[in-house]
């Protein structure tokens, strides 16, 4: 089956600076890469995703970039603010999603 | 547009118990989906259904968990008897893109602890 791999596991970042976390997959017949974020105690919320047709996607701070040859994608966030501390998962998918561990990102004020 | 809505939000059991959770998912989505999300990890699915019929069940563990979705719309998902093991948050989530795995939204969850 599919393995997700997320690095880091905990990211802390000053505000305003940016914040990557990548993800590698095993699995080359996934074609779908979501990327959820986690507030404690509340549930996953879908923040972008990408198809394997599309290198890359832009949704205003945050972009996701996918690598298909190298089998990893990865979630950028720039100008980083408080309210975006959480947990982010990756997950891949050919037929249903595996998700990576999480990486906790801690925006400091 | 509502959300995929669960109860009850939390549950708490002795072991060899038995517990149900009830999913009612976003109006028109044809496709459900249980999760297991334990402290510190990422969800892991339980089950698919697409409509009333079971798509994936392959990391259920049938021995004591059973999960159905009689008329298409809302399910349930039952743990008997309950082991320690499964305390975790459990998710519902559903999608409008038949047969694939695309945009899923998810429910509140309900976590169980089992004592």
């Amino acid at each position: 089956g599919e393995n997700v791999e997320q690095h880091p596991s905990t990211l802390s970042v000053q505000e305003g600076d940016s914040a990557v976390i990548k993800c590698t997959y095993s699995d080359s017949a996934s074609n779908y890469f979501p990327w959820y974020k986690q507030e404690l105690g509340k549930r996953p919320q879908l923040i972008i995703d990408i198809r394997s047709n599309v290198g890359e996607k832009k949704d205003q701070r945050i972009a996701v970039t996918l690598n298909k040859t190298a089998k990893h994608f990865s979630l950028h966030i720039t100008e980083t603010q408080p309210e975006d501390s959480a947990v982010y998962f990756c997950a891949a998918a050919s037929y249903k999603l595996s998700f990576g561990a999480g990486t906790t990102v801690t925006v400091r004020a | 547009e509502a959300g995929v809505a669960q109860s009850p939000r939390y549950k708490i059991i002795e072991k060899r118990q038995s517990v149900a959770f009830w999913c009612n998912p976003i109006s028109g989505h044809a496709t459900l989906y249980w999760y297991q999300q334990i402290l510190g990890q990422g969800p892991k699915l339980l089950i698919q259904f697409q409509n009333n019929g079971v798509v994936d069940d392959s990391q259920l563990p049938k021995d004591r968990f059973s999960a159905e979705r009689l008329k298409g719309v809302d399910s349930t998902l039952k743990i008997q008897p309950a082991k320690l093991e499964d305390s975790a948050v459990y998710l519902c989530a559903s999608s409008s893109e038949g047969g694939g795995p695309y945009e899923q939204y998810f429910g509140p969850g309900t976590r169980l602890t089992v004592t």
